[in-house]
């Protein structure tokens, strides 16, 4: 019930184009939904989060949806860009600032 | 931009030797937390810390690992005997009071 499944497990996507990807949790006690983003040799680095009281959140390019009945949320790149290619974690915890939970990843490539 | 910084950045050990990796959290962050990836994998949780004591760990974490903040600044994870399987990258993460968690760049365990 901890776990956070999360698909596809890689993404071929053109400049431009639109990167989705999607995790979905059982536990309905999690409360804060973030993704994190990785490059080769660093650590994740957080990108965007969500709590379950909206069911849309945007930052720029990146968008996050979130369906609470369905207990899943994904994560929307628009205008995908090479410098974008990484691998990207979504992650629950019971709060803000509790142990998180990830996913199993997802890494994106994008080509020019 | 404060940001949490850990060494060694690489380490390589025999099984059986005792390691201590450093990490220094953002200067006004409370809690402290470990986690660790093995090569290809997902970031799974270690240990969490708050106001000097561990505040919950997962079964990962155990009678080898320990955890200290030694003095004001520091925040360290050691393993008292490598076993092959501890071979990971261990990061490093801190966060004020329900915030979002800062990791660090983490550093390559290599158990030999």
């Amino acid at each position: 019930q901890q776990q956070v499944k999360q698909s596809p497990q890689s993404l071929i996507v053109q400049k431009g184009g639109i990167s989705i990807i999607n995790c979905a949790y059982e536990n309905t006690a999690f409360d804060y939904f973030p993704w994190y983003q990785q490059f080769p040799g660093k650590g994740p680095a957080l990108l965007i989060a969500i709590r379950p009281d909206v069911s849309e959140k945007k930052e720029g390019r990146f968008t996050i949806s979130f369906n609470k009945s369905a207990k899943q949320f994904s994560l929307h790149i628009m205008d995908s860009q090479p410098g974008d290619s990484a691998t990207y974690f979504c992650a629950a915890s019971l709060l803000r600032g509790d142990k998180l939970i990830f996913g199993t990843g997802t890494r994106l490539q994008v080509f020019p | 931009e404060p940001e949490v910084t850990q060494t060694p950045s690489h380490q390589v050990t025999q099984m059986g030797q005792e390691v201590i990796l450093r990490c220094v959290p953002i200067s006004n962050h409370l809690y402290f937390y470990w986690y660790r990836q093995i090569l290809g994998q997902k970031v799974e949780f270690l240990v969490s810390f708050y106001n000097n004591e561990i505040s919950e760990k997962s079964e990962i974490f155990d009678d080898q690992f320990s955890v200290e903040r030694p003095d004001g600044s520091n925040f360290t994870l050691k393993i008292r005997s490598t076993k092959l399987e501890d071979s990971a990258m261990y990061f490093c993460a801190s966060s004020e009071l329900l915030d979002p968690q800062y990791f660090g760049p983490g550093t390559r365990l290599l158990v030999l």
